[in-house]
C-alpha cells in the first residue's frame, strides 16, 4: 500500500492563479480531508469527504473548493490563489469507524507571490 | 467555535529528563488523539483515549485523558533524541462528528 500520495510535494504561484492539489489513498478509506499548517497555529481543517460523493466545510473553508466523485481521490481547488494561502497542506484519510487511524499524506509545502 | 489550547508552545529538555505537554478543551471531547510530527514531514497518529479518566502508556510515553474529558496530557519519561519533533492533540466533539480540533502544538527539542 502506498498509504495517502500527495502531489505536487512544492508548489509556487502567483496571485490570481488557480491550481489542484493532488490526494489519492489506496485503503478504501471513507474519510478524507484537507488541512492547512502554519506556523504556530498547527492544523485547521479545510474541508472534509465522508464518502464518495459527500463533502462538507471544515474550520477554514473560503477560497477552495473540493469534490469527491471516487473513494480514493480528494483534490482541492485553489480557484484565485492569494497569499494568504502560502502554507504547508496535508490530505488526510481514516476508515469509517470513530476509532480508526486517521493517516496524512507527506504534505504539499505552497508559496503564493 | 471549539478550541483546543496547548501549552507549552516550546519545550527544551536535556537529554534523559522528562517532558510533559497539556491540552485544554473548551468543550468537552468524544475522544483525545495525539500526533508526532518529525521537523519536514508530516503528522503522525500516536494514540486515541475515549474513556473518561483513561491512562495508556506506549513505552517511555504516558497518555491521560481527564475525568471532565476536556483535557488530556502526554509524558515522556527520560527523553532521547529521537523523540524531537512537534507533539499535537486532536479533539473529536462527538461520535458521528468527524471533525477533529488540532492543538496548537508543543515543539519539542533536546539537547544531548
Amino acid at each position: 500500500n502506498a498509504g495517502v500520495t500527495q502531489t505536487p510535494k512544492f508548489q509556487v504561484l502567483k496571485t490570481g492563479q488557480s491550481m489542484t492539489l493532488q490526494c489519492a489513498q489506496d485503503m478504501n478509506h471513507e474519510y478524507m480531508s484537507w488541512y492547512r499548517q502554519d506556523p504556530g497555529m498547527g492544523l485547521r481543517l479545510i474541508h472534509y469527504s465522508v464518502g464518495a460523493g459527500i463533502t462538507d466545510q471544515g474550520e477554514v473553508p473560503n477560497g477552495y473548493n473540493v469534490s469527491r466523485s471516487t473513494t480514493e481521490d480528494f483534490p482541492l481547488r485553489l480557484l484565485s490563489a492569494a497569499p494568504s494561502q502560502t502554507s504547508v497542506y496535508f490530505c488526510a484519510s481514516k476508515g469509517g469507524s470513530s476509532v480508526d487511524t486517521q493517516y496524512f499524506g507527506p504534505g504539499t509545502r505552497l508559496t503564493v507571490l | 467555535g471549539q478550541q483546543v489550547m496547548q501549552i507549552p508552545q516550546y519545550q527544551h529538555v536535556q537529554e534523559g529528563e522528562d517532558f510533559t505537554t497539556y491540552c485544554n478543551s473548551s468543550t468537552t471531547l468524544s475522544n483525545i488523539q495525539w500526533y508526532k510530527q518529525r521537523p519536514g514531514g508530516h503528522p503522525v497518529f500516536l494514540i486515541q483515549l475515549v474513556k473518561s479518566g483513561e491512562v495508556k502508556k506506549q513505552k517511555r510515553l504516558t497518555f491521560q485523558f481527564g475525568e471532565a474529558k476536556k483535557n488530556s496530557s502526554l509524558h515522556i519519561t527520560a527523553t532521547q533524541t529521537t523523540d524531537v519533533g512537534t507533539y499535537f492533540c486532536a479533539g473529536r466533539r462527538g461520535f458521528g462528528n468527524e471533525k477533529l480540533t488540532f492543538g496548537t502544538g508543543t515543539r519539542l527539542t533536546i539537547i544531548p
